[in-house]
């Protein structure tokens, strides 16, 4: 059974850029979630997806933007980039909102 | 809203020392709390999950305790070992379905 992905792995954008960060939920979890987390820092909510649709949102702005598709991959959409943005970015999934089982991330890193 | 404290934010033991990491939550109307380890860099790994409904869950040489009423958490760590340094993280559901909410970690570094 294959874990959690996601990719790229490390990735390096300047300010105002737009940037694509891709998830592949493990087998049988209908469920997405994506975190961001700044260095020495918890991960804070971004938004999850239940079945293609948005299924809450945490405290960022909307330039920040996701999908999921019918085999419940997802992937994370920012734009117009900030400084204050470069972070780990990690995807979790789970099977309908139990334990959630996370990827190794992707570290994003905004000049 | 719901706040998750870690103490300490850091701890140094040596090898085969028992230890207990704390946690702590606001609101005790929990679905369940989940405690995670972080390697440098890398993403999480869930080490146990504890239901609202139950008062803890062992693994190997983990065992985590729950009591909501007092809305706290203890991960103890039994026989430490150097592969045991990482950073550990507490998180917790208030409703099934939802965010988990994270504390900042407990980094503990083991020495041989």
């Amino acid at each position: 059974e294959t874990g959690v992905t996601q990719s790229p792995t490390h990735l390096i954008k300047t300010r105002g850029q737009q940037v694509t960060l891709r998830c592949s939920s493990q087998s049988g979890h209908n469920t997405v979630s994506w975190y961001q987390q700044a260095l020495g820092q918890g991960p804070q909510f971004i938004f999850q997806y239940y079945r293609e649709e948005e299924n809450g949102r945490g405290n960022f702005p909307p330039r920040f933007s996701g999908l999921q598709f019918p085999n419940y991959s997802s992937e994370l959409n920012v734009n117009a980039l900030e400084l204050d943005d470069s972070a780990l970015y990690l995807c979790a999934s789970s099977p309908g909102g139990y334990e959630q089982f996370f990827g190794p991330g992707t570290r994003l890193t905004v000049l | 809203k719901q706040e998750v404290t870690q103490i300490p934010a850091a701890l140094s033991v040596p090898e085969g020392e028992n230890l207990v990491l704390n946690c702590s939550f606001t609101d005790s109307a929990i679905y369940n709390l989940q405690w995670f380890r972080q390697d440098p860099g890398k993403g999480l790994t869930s080490l146990l999950l504890i239901q609202s409904s139950q008062r803890e869950q062992t693994s190997g040489r983990l065992n985590a305790s729950l009591d909501k009423s007092s809305g706290r958490s203890t991960l103890y760590i039994a026989a430490s070992q150097p592969g045991d340094s990482a950073t550990y993280l507490c998180a917790v559901h208030s409703q099934a379905g939802t965010a988990l909410i994270f504390g900042k970690g407990t980094t503990l570094s083991v020495s041989s």
